[in-house]
């Protein structure tokens, strides 16, 4: 069955450091991965997709995620932290028209 | 409005009250979801309408969970007889485009309506 996981539930960067967000699937065909950022009180806003093509993806607010097709892996990434980056992260795969979400990976930001 | 608008935000009913939750989607937009957050649990979708097309259920936890929508706009979900286990952050999205295998597209979610049952 088509899954996404995230091993890691809480996260805990200091401002400036460098993150990297884990996440793998399951899915038998070519994958259409996704990264939702959900921030306090406000909805889910994409950060990149991947398609095809190249494998590094670059997102908006700096971020940017790899596919490895043999890794099942789409790997969320940042330089250099903000603390406006402090939010829940989701990844997802696109499964006949609709998406497939992991249970997210909580980012704190310390000064 | 220019964003997907869900209400009501916040809702608390009592154990065995139906409950009804609205979602405004962007105008134009084709396709409808209603997905559920609960903690832990991350994004767990329920419904999704394409068009006129027969929509997917196959994400409904129960019977008593149903959801419609008119004139291709806004969509109503519908939990009767609520059970503590329902409650949650509902969220809505809605996208112009096939998402999934055959073509992709960028969901757009509203902020949800946050159910409590007492």
């Amino acid at each position: 069955a088509q899954s996404v996981t995230q091993p890691d539930i809480h996260i805990t960067v200091s401002e400036g450091a460098s993150l990297e967000l884990r996440c793998n699937y399951s899915y038998g065909a070519t994958p259409y991965l996704f990264w939702y950022v959900q921030s306090p009180g406000q909805g889910l806003q994409l950060l990149l997709k991947y398609f095809s093509g190249d494998t590094l993806v670059q997102g908006i607010k700096g971020f940017e995620a790899e596919f490895k097709r043999s890794q099942s892996s789409f790997n969320l990434r940042k330089p250099s932290v903000h603390w406006s980056d402090a939010a829940e992260y989701f990844c997802a795969v696109g499964y006949t028209d609709k998406l497939i979400f992991g249970t997210g990976t909580r980012l704190q930001v310390f000064p | 409005g220019a964003g997907v608008s869900q209400s009501p935000s916040n809702k608390v009913t009592e154990k065995g009250k139906d409950v009804e939750l609205r979602c405004d989607p962007i105008s134009g937009h084709t396709a409808l979801y209603w997905y559920r957050q609960s903690l832990g649990q991350g994004l767990e979708f329920l419904i999704y309408f394409q068009g006129n097309s027969a929509p997917d259920k196959s994400g409904l936890p129960s019977d008593r969970f149903s959801a419609e929508r008119t004139g291709g706009s806004v969509s109503t979900l519908t939990i009767q007889r609520t059970q503590q286990e329902d409650s949650a952050v509902y969220l809505c999205a809605s996208s112009g485009e096939e998402t999934g295998t055959t073509n992709t597209g960028e969901l757009f979610f509203g902020e949800g309506s946050r159910l409590t049952v007492l």
